[in-house]
C-alpha cells in the first residue's frame, strides 16, 4: 500500500479483555515497529522486527504483551488481560531495508486503545 | 533523566514568526538526529533528519546538531497556522535502528 495501515483506529474495551492490534506496512519494507504514545508523551518504543523475527523486544513492558509478524509483512500486536494503565495509541511504523539510508521511520496513524 | 528532553510547550506565535524548536540528548552515541511533526489524531511524519553535527536546511526548515553541546535544533523561518502541530525529535546511534524519542513540544502558530 501507499502508507502503513493500522486496524482498528478505535478500539474500547474492557479492564481484563484481550486485545488486537494490526499492522500493515508499506510494501517492500522488511523492518517494522511498534511504539506506544501516552497523552502528551514522545513515542515509547515496544518491539523492532527485522523481517519475520523480532531482532529488539526490550521495550515490551511485561509478558502481557507480545507481537508476531509471521510473514515479514503485517503485523499483530496483541494484549493479553487488559489494563487501565494500557489505554494509549499504538503507533506502527517501517522502514525500508537496512543499508538504504538513515533508516527513516514511516508511521501510520495508530490505533487508539481505551481500556475501560 | 531521560536520554532526550524536549520543553513540552506550548509555545504560542504570531504568523510570520521565527520558531525555535530544541532538544537536549544525553547519549553520546547518537549520530542520526531527526525531528517529526505530529498532528492531531496523526501519525508522526518526518520534516527532517541529520548526520553528524552540523545544519540543513529544506525550505522554511532548518535543522541544526551540536554534538558537543549535545543540543538539536529546528527553525521554521516564516511560520504558517498550518505549521500548528506537536513536533517531536528523535535519535538513535549507528549501532542501532531504534529511535528514541522526545516527548515532544506543541507549537501554536495564530493568525
Amino acid at each position: 500500500g501507499a502508507g502503513v495501515s493500522q486496524t482498528p483506529s478505535n478500539k474500547v474495551t474492557e479492564k481484563g479483555k484481550y486485545v488486537e492490534l494490526r499492522c500493515d506496512p508499506i510494501s517492500g519494507h522488511t523492518a517494522l515497529y511498534w511504539y506506544r504514545q501516552s497523552l502528551g508523551q514522545g513515542p515509547e518504543f515496544l518491539i523492532y522486527f527485522q523481517g519475520t523475527g523480532a531482532a529488539d523486544d526490550s521495550g515490551l513492558p511485561n509478558d502481557r504483551f507480545f507481537a508476531v509478524r509471521p510473514e515479514g509483512s503485517v503485523s499483530t500486536l496483541k494484549i493479553q488481560r487488559t489494563e487501565r494503565g494500557d489505554s494509549a495509541v499504538y503507533l506502527c511504523a517501517s522502514s525500508s531495508p537496512l543499508g538504504s539510508g538513515a533508516n527513516v521511520l514511516t508511521f501510520g496513524a495508530g490505533s487508539r486503545l481505551t481500556v475501560l | 533523566q531521560k536520554e532526550v528532553e524536549q520543553d513540552p510547550g506550548p509555545l504560542s506565535v504570531p504568523e510570520g514568526a521565527i520558531v525555535s524548536l530544541n532538544c537536549t540528548y544525553s547519549n553520546s552515541a547518537f549520530q542520526y538526529f531527526m525531528w517529526y511533526r505530529q498532528y492531531s489524531r496523526k501519525g508522526p511524519e518526518l520534516l527532517m533528519y541529520t548526520y553528524s553535527s552540523g545544519n540543513k536546511e529544506d525550505g522554511r526548515f532548518t535543522a541544526q546538531v551540536d554534538k558537543s553541546s549535545k543540543y538539536i535544533s529546528l527553525f521554521i523561518r516564516d511560520s504558517q497556522p498550518s505549521d500548528s502541530a506537536t513536533y517531536l525529535c528523535a535519535m538513535r546511534s549507528g549501532g542501532s535502528y531504534i529511535p528514541t524519542f522526545g516527548r515532544g513540544t506543541s507549537l501554536i502558530v495564530h493568525p
